[in-house]
């Protein structure tokens, strides 16, 4: 099956300007994440999908953080404006409701975010 | 507060010894462990997932040991090779999704 694809693999914006991010996880997942890394940390989740619905957006900066799911399938996560600690790697996983429990998140390549 | 605590300095060892991580949690009742291997430039990939009422779980040469009275998961590869160097990460879960440590990198010198 085809895994979790990201798209830009890299960007290189200007603080204060804005960008965005594009997941499309595997077909049937339900369930859609975005994670933060900042590099030498470990993933930081931003928010949860549950088809087109949000489970947890605790930890998303709402201020300057958007993201959405319309119809249930791919995703795009917004930043706007950058920050210069926005530069990271933005990571989309999925899975499936049967997989909780069982087994765990398949992960895109990222998008590395550079903020200069 | 939650925290979850893996070894940050790296781990260098030789080829055909067993590597030993160490993951450690504190204020946290997780139903489940998972460890996933990460390669520079790449995105996490799920090796193991071991449940609170489990003690041990094997794959191949990997093993997740579970202690949930000492809070913490010891991961092992045994007969490392070179090919096994990378990120090693931890996560837990309750109702949430997975909260991950900072990972150990793991050097295996042939």
């Amino acid at each position: 099956e085809a895994g979790v694809a990201q798209s830009p693999r890299y960007k290189i914006i200007e603080k204060r300007q804005s960008v965005a991010f594009w997941c499309n996880p595997i077909s049937g997942h339900a369930t859609l994440y975005w994670y933060q890394q900042i590099l030498g940390q470990g993933p930081k989740l931003l928010i949860q999908f549950q088809n087109n619905g949000v489970v947890d957006d605790s930890q998303l900066p709402k201020d300057r953080f958007s993201a959405e799911r319309l119809k249930g399938v791919d995703s795009t996560l917004k930043i706007q404006p950058a920050k210069l600690e926005d530069s990271a790697v933005y990571l989309c996983a999925s899975r499936t409701a049967r997989d909780r429990g069982n087994y765990g998140y398949t992960f895109g390549s990222g998008t590395r975010l550079t903020v200069v | 507060s939650q925290k979850i605590e893996q070894n940050s300095e790296a781990l260098n060892i030789q080829e055909g010894k067993t590597a030993t991580l160490t993951c450690n949690y504190t204020n946290y009742s997780p139903a489940y462990l998972q460890w996933y291997r990460q390669d520079p430039g790449r995105g996490p990939v799920f090796l193991l997932l071991i449940r609170e009422n489990e003690k041990e779980k094997r794959k191949e040469r990997l093993k997740v040991t579970f202690d949930t009275t000492l809070k913490q998961s010891l991961f092992h590869i045994t007969a490392s090779q070179p090919a096994d160097s990378a990120t090693y990460l931890c996560a837990l879960s309750g109702r949430r999704a997975l909260t991950f440590g900072s990972g150990t990198r793991l050097q295996v010198q042939p």
